[in-house]
């Protein structure tokens, strides 16, 4: 994961807010980006991708945002749920078939 | 539909043991990959297996090794195993012929902890 970072290593967010998550990567052969959540005790799970062809993507009450010219990714989640808390980790494709990791956002989710 | 499932969930070994991690992929994937994750960290890749041949690998050294069996399943083998070997290892699968990575399905993991 050298080559993806993550801006802030904690989010902590009020129920019902928006949220941004950010990441920054530093390969610009890169093609294929992916936010990925994680909860405690368990494995990473897909939320959004989105190729270097796209600025933008939307999912369910998710968004990831994709600018190219200064190697930014973002993922907005709408009305933040309790359930919604968990790391968040963007990972790369910067290689055939390996994706690089940044190492997460923890996002607490406030009542 | 069963997903990626992974053995054993945790276990404890000491240093210079051997230890063999199993996976099965998610139905109708024919890929797997392996990932280890450092307590507070991400994950970082081991290695890929596609058509029973290892595909490509990080920068793990010869100590980890791994095999695809015919029905796409997976072993991961870690010997002499040392105190930085802790981790918890991700199995992933996904299809061969999606060209690069493609939408990776993750298992819950094998806590190894050495001591």
């Amino acid at each position: 994961g050298e080559n993806v970072g993550l801006h802030l290593p904690t989010l902590s967010v009020q129920e019902g807010d928006n949220s941004i998550i950010n990441c920054a990567y530093s390969n610009s052969a890169s093609d294929y980006f992916i936010w990925y959540k994680q909860e405690s005790g368990k494995g990473p799970q897909f939320i959004i991708d989105i190729r270097s062809n796209m600025d933008k993507r939307q999912g369910q009450r998710v968004t990831v945002l994709l600018n190219k010219t200064v190697k930014h990714l973002s993922l907005q989640i709408a009305a933040t749920q309790p359930g919604d808390s968990a790391v968040y980790f963007c990972a790369e494709n910067e290689d055939d078939y390996k994706l690089s990791f940044g190492a997460g956002t923890t996002v607490t989710v406030r009542a | 539909d069963a997903g990626v499932t992974q053995s054993p969930t945790h276990l404890i070994k000491t240093r210079g043991q051997q230890v063999t991690l199993r996976c099965s992929p998610k139905s109708g994937h024919d890929t797997v990959s392996w990932y280890q994750q450092a307590l507070g960290q991400g994950p970082q890749f081991i290695f890929q297996y596609y058509e029973e041949e290892e595909r490509q690998r990080g920068n793990f050294p010869d100590r980890f090794s791994g095999h695809q069996f015919p029905n796409y399943s997976s072993e991961l083998n870690v010997n002499a195993l040392l105190l930085g070997d802790s981790a918890l290892y991700l199995c992933a699968s996904s299809l061969g012929d999606r060209g690069r990575t493609g939408e990776l399905f993750f298992g819950e993991g094998s806590r190894l902890t050495v001591l």
